[in-house]
């Protein structure tokens, strides 16, 4: 079974607009990540947080952890056209990673 | 530094028949990890190896099988194919031996069982 969960499934925004979307997870981690797919290709790292961490930025994408809710979100501020992909989150535990069902994002020219 | 790079990049294979999947890590990384994408499952993970030796295996029956060689090349095998073994397998590799850290994906292999 997948440890995260993502809401919402799928988002359609314009370009220029921020995306939010969030991730529940059910047990403890050491860290939880995000990841981006395009088409059915092989994933891409976006950040990584830990769970001494509350907040992290990596250029145009910001991080929370609330780990006494155990569920983070993603921001993605002023999206373009190449941020269309489906957005993973993932929880590190015991020599893996669980990955939750994604997020579609659509961004709209 | 060159990427995960997973051979071949597309199969197909009837029912029965098995296969072996390829997987060369990012120069210097030790730890490789298996997973299989699905439009139904979303990813699950299959195994997961460090210096050879299997640390973590996923709730896939022994059919799928994996190894992983001295120069952290890795391997896996999925005999007596089934429909439902119809997926991208990605590879990943990592340069950390802590658990859970930050991995580097392959392009993956799409395999279609017929």
């Amino acid at each position: 079974s997948q440890q995260g969960e993502e809401d919402p499934q799928a988002l359609s925004i314009q370009e220029g607009e921020n995306a939010t979307m969030n991730c529940s997870y059910k047990t403890s981690i050491n860290n939880l990540q995000w990841y981006r797919q395009n088409s059915g290709r092989g994933l891409v790292h976006l950040i990584l947080i830990r769970s001494n961490e509350r907040e992290k930025h990596s250029g145009r994408l910001r991080v929370t952890l609330d780990t006494s809710k155990k569920s983070s979100s993603l921001l993605i501020t002023a999206s373009r056209a190449a941020d269309t992909a489906s957005y993973f989150c993932a929880t590190g535990f015991d020599y893996k990673l669980s990955f939750g069902a994604g997020t579609t994002v659509t961004v709209r020219a | 530094k060159a990427g995960v790079t997973q051979t071949p990049r597309y199969l197909i294979k009837t029912r029965g028949q098995q296969v072996t999947l390829s997987c060369s890590p990012i120069s210097g990384h030790r730890s490789v990890s298996w997973y299989q994408q699905t439009p139904g499952q979303g990813l699950q993970f299959l195994f997961e190896y460090f210096s050879e030796t299997q640390r973590n295996k996923g709730n896939f029956p022994g059919r799928f099988s994996g190894r992983q060689f001295s120069n952290s090349r890795s391997e896996m095998n999925v005999s007596t194919l089934e429909l439902g073994d119809s997926a991208l397998y990605l590879c990943a590799s990592s340069q950390s031996d802590l658990q859970g850290e930050k991995l580097f994906f392959g392009s993956g292999t799409q395999l279609s069982v017929l």
